[in-house]
């Protein structure tokens, strides 16, 4: 697609369910990244992938939430047994590797705005 | 880890007017970018910029990486331009953006 899409854009849900957020992120770009933003906030470092693998998962909070990218192109946000204090807006992002090293501008997607209640 | 401290926190400006915003980092980094975040969220990449300057239209950037910070300035700055201006570096070539917390710039007619 023309840039990095995000399903659900909203999400309520109540305390202790599970929840799957989506993303697709631009035809070929190799990176992808999940950020968490809370209100007032900057975007919070959750996990990034170079092709299939997870190559840094260093901002997963814990053991609840996971990411999958199976076929290197959409990736799957996972979180389960969701608390209060997961309620944020979460973001992909994807970018291409640049030639000279290192990865380039990041692109971001409108979010997915979860509510725990 | 690296920290990314923004300033000033909050800009309120006349439409027309110039400003500057700034980003100090702790450590050397390989990747600065800088981004808009408009009123309904949607964050725009404005500049990759890890050292020297660079303009597109009204706005420019300027990283000085051996002093670590960088600056990125608007002209004639107009309502559009209102929202939160993040600065986002990464020391290493590995992918992980470390945020600032951000500039929220009202630009008011």
């Amino acid at each position: 697609g023309a840039g990095v899409s995000q399903t659900p854009s909203n999400k309520v849900t109540e305390k202790g369910k599970y929840v799957e957020l989506r993303c697709d992120p631009i035809s070929g770009h190799t990176a992808l990244y999940w950020y968490r933003q809370s209100l007032g906030q900057g975007p919070e470092f959750l996990i990034y992938f170079q092709g299939t693998g997870a190559a840094d998962d260093s901002g997963l909070p814990n053991d609840r939430f996971f990411a999958v990218r199976p076929e290197g192109s959409v990736s799957t946000l996972k979180i389960q047994r969701t608390e209060r204090g997961d309620s944020a807006v979460y973001l992909c992002a994807s970018s291409l590797k640049r030639l000279a090293g290192g990865f380039g501008e990041l692109f971001f997607g409108e979010g997915s705005r979860l509510t725990v209640l | 880890g690296i920290q990314v401290e923004q300033s000033p926190p909050d800009l309120i400006l006349q439409e027309g007017a110039n400003s500057t915003l700034r980003c100090n980092f702790s450590d050397s980094v390989n990747n600065l970018q800088w981004f808009h975040q408009n009123p309904w969220g949607q964050l725009i990449n404005l500049f990759y910029i890890p050292s020297g300057t660079k303009q597109n239209g009204r706005l420019s950037a300027t990283t000085v990486a051996t002093e670590r910070y960088s600056l990125l300035y608007i002209s004639s700055s107009q309502t559009t331009d209102s929202g939160v201006y993040f600065c986002a570096v990464e020391r290493n070539q590995g992918g992980k953006l470390i945020f600032g917390q951000g500039t929220e710039l009202s630009v008011k007619p």
